[in-house]
């Protein structure tokens, strides 16, 4: 099993409508969870952190977490084309040796279509 | 924007040369990790450097190498290269204990022939 795992892509949705990208983790004592956004060709650019139970909100975008259920979601609300990139899910396992290591899942590719 | 700058943007080797990456942290951020991603990957850790001293590693082996000087910049060695060693390479700077939120680097897209 994969350490962080996000749902298979690409997804593709019209523009305005709301993109759900789904991520699922393995360390139950994982304690941060992070959205980065990644354009072709380009570095992974932070959109969303998000440390406790419940949803965050930020703009267009919304964290949701669910530590019993080692889940967490990110939604993006009047998708516009400018979103269509490839959205990491990633996971900080935070002690021991490796503090601030990132595990990151495979990525989803969003496709926004005009 | 966020301040971390790595250089080279791009690098061409041969297998078997040795390589050197480097990062320069965002201002005020003690700690640096470096990732490897290859096309159509999430990035994947190689190690963590907090202080000067390397505080974690992944699966990555001995012929990746890492130092963090004293103004937090830092430097990643690749030896002996393979050509599976072909990837972006990002740096990431951080403050440690500050929520361990990591800001990328523009990367240094290596390939190796």
């Amino acid at each position: 099993q994969k350490e962080v795992e996000q749902n298979s892509g690409p997804l593709s949705v019209p523009e305005g409508a709301i993109a759900s990208l789904n991520c699922t983790y393995s360390d139950r004592v994982s304690q941060s969870f992070f959205w980065y956004r990644q354009y072709s060709g380009k570095s992974p650019e932070l959109i969303m952190s998000i440390y406790s139970n419940g949803d965050k909100e930020d703009g267009r975008f919304t964290a949701q977490l669910n530590k019993a259920s080692q889940y967490v979601s990110l939604l993006i609300r009047d998708s516009q084309p400018s979103d269509s990139a490839t959205y990491l899910c990633a996971v900080n396992s935070a002690g021991g040796t490796s503090y601030g290591k990132l595990t990151f899942g495979q990525g989803t590719i969003l496709t926004v279509h005009p | 924007e966020t301040g971390v700058t790595q250089s080279p943007t791009h690098l061409i080797k041969t297998r078997g040369q040795q390589v050197t990456l480097r990062c320069s942290s965002q201002s005020g951020h003690n700690t640096v990790s470096w990732y490897q991603q290859a096309l159509g990957q999430g990035p994947q850790f190689i190690f963590q450097y907090y202080r000067e001293e390397e505080n974690g590693r992944g699966n990555f082996p001995p012929r990746f190498s890492g130092l963090q000087f004293p103004n937090y910049s830092s430097e990643l060695n690749v030896n002996a290269l393979e050509l599976d060693d072909s990837a972006l390479y990002l740096c990431a700077s951080s403050l440690a204990g500050v929520q361990n939120i990591q800001y990328f680097g523009a990367g240094t897209r290596l390939s190796v022939l």
